[in-house]
């Protein structure tokens, strides 16, 4: 597609239910990252993709949090057990993953996720 | 400890002034990279400019420029002539090291522009 696609664009869940995000990055793009922004804060790393291979899951929050891209293209962030905390704007990026210094990532529009 | 520090929560500039957005920054490697982003509230971040750490002469975009210092670990975008269409937050990143991947983010200046 022209740019990278997130989907659902809201998500409302109950408390304690799983929920999963899906992300179709740019064709071709071989690094995928995942972000969560709070509201009014910056976006916050939680874990990066080099084709299929997760290569840093460090900024995951906990063990409720799963990530995969099994095909080395769209990507799926799986929250367990939602809870209230996990509500956020969920962003999903790629980029070409040249080596480059100045490579820019390349965001799609969010996914809002509110827990009640 | 903070890795990038926007220090104004909120601007508000009149249309067609110019206006500086500060971002400071921390690193111990000599080979980084500076970012700054706008997002809307449509809510998708878009690259404005990028700067980096062994560059001489400071980024420019169109009316997006960049103040670089690097002694002071400071990297200022200037907007000259600002529009309506400029309102919206605005986020300093940093990539740092070789081959290094990911962006760290300030947490943001919301920028106001007043007809």
């Amino acid at each position: 597609g022209a740019g990278v696609s997130q989907s659902p664009r809201y998500k409302v869940a109950k408390r304690g239910q799983d929920v999963a995000l899906r992300c179709d990055p740019i064709s071709g793009h071989v690094s995928l990252f995942w972000y969560q922004q709070a509201l009014g804060q910056g976006p916050e790393f939680l874990t990066y993709f080099q084709n299929e291979a997760q290569l840093d899951k460090s900024g995951l929050p906990s063990d409720r949090f799963f990530a995969e891209r099994p095909e080395g293209s769209v990507s799926t962030l799986k929250i367990q057990r939602t809870q209230q905390e996990d509500s956020a704007v969920y962003l999903c990026a790629s980029s070409l993953n040249t080596g480059q210094r100045n490579e820019k990532l390349f965001f799609g529009s969010g996914t809002q996720l509110s827990v009640l | 400890a903070q890795k990038i520090t926007q220090t104004q929560p909120g601007m508000f500039v009149q249309e067609k002034e110019a206006v500086t957005l500060d971002c400071t920054y921390d690193t111990s490697d000599p080979s980084y990279g500076l970012f700054w982003y706008k997002q809307p509230s449509s809510g998708e971040m878009i690259f404005l400019i990028y700067q980096g750490s062994y560059d001489q002469q400071n980024a420019t975009e169109g009316r997006y420029s960049l103040n670089f210092q690097k002694a002071r670990k400071s990297a200022n975008l200037v907007i000259s002539a600002s529009q309506l269409g400029d309102s919206a937050m605005y986020f300093c990143a940093m990539r740092e090291g070789r081959g290094a991947q990911k962006l760290v983010f300030g947490q943001g200046t919301r920028l106001t522009i007043n007809p």
